[in-house]
């Protein structure tokens, strides 16, 4: 069964870093492209970041860009995203999501849980 | 204001059918597949329609999609208060070289 689970939230203040983690089993984690989608409180889904299979290519959307970096360890089945200068607006429930092929235009399959992200003073 | 364009909501009675629009360009839903993701409430989402118009394993026929152009439709029939949920669309946008929403559909079954 292929599993993701995410780590790493919290309650940060604004302009402060965090770094979320996805952990992975079930699946040739190397194979795939990976996402992480975030959800506001009561909104919907908004893109954030993509990387491919091999970690060569990395995406992200306008609104993070600059401040959030995504990574991955292949040997640690292992996908982070590392978030700095943090805003109010950065606030949501972050997804790792799994996609169907080496690169992320292939669309997503597989949604972690999520973590809890919350930038409060 | 999300790039796919959805029905904030829709309606309709237990056994009915109903159907969700996602509207785009060309530079996302007429470039490239679309997929349907289900969001119930309080769950994580889950993929409910990959390549315009593949199911899962598991999801049943009761649900569709299809897609013309620089639109796509999800279809659900023999409609269940267990379908009450968020349903979005998503594709990636070559333009913008990401991943692309729309702004999600809320479903009530009556």
């Amino acid at each position: 069964e292929v599993q993701l689970v995410e780590s790493g939230g919290g309650l940060v203040q604004p302009g402060g870093s965090l770094r979320l983690s996805c952990s992975a089993s079930g699946f040739t984690f190397s194979g795939y492209a990976l996402d992480w989608v975030r959800q506001a409180p009561g909104k919907g889904l908004e893109y954030v970041s993509a990387i491919s299979s091999n970690g060569g290519s990395t995406y992200y959307a306008d609104s993070v860009k600059g401040r959030f970096t995504i990574s991955r360890d292949n040997s640690k089945n292992t996908l982070y995203l590392q978030m700095s200068s943090l805003r109010p607006e950065d606030t949501a429930v972050y997804y790792c999501v799994k996609c169907s092929g080496v690169v992320p235009v292939y669309g997503m399959d597989v949604w972690g849980q999520g973590t809890t992200v919350a930038v409060s003073s | 204001q999300s790039v796919l364009t959805q029905p904030p909501s829709v309606s309709a009675a237990p056994g009915q059918k109903v159907t969700i629009s996602c509207s785009g360009s060309s530079s996302n839903i007429g470039n490239t597949y679309v997929s349907w993701y289900q969001q119930l409430p309080g769950t994580a989402p889950k993929l409910l329609i990959y390549d315009n118009d593949k199911r899962p394993s598991g999801i049943p026929d009761r649900f569709s999609g299809s897609k013309s152009g620089t639109s796509a439709t999800l279809g659900i029939t023999g409609l269940q208060t267990g379908d009450e949920a968020d349903y979005y669309c998503g594709t990636w946008d070559s333009s913008l070289s990401a991943g692309v929403f729309g702004g999600g559909t809320k479903l009530t079954v009556l």
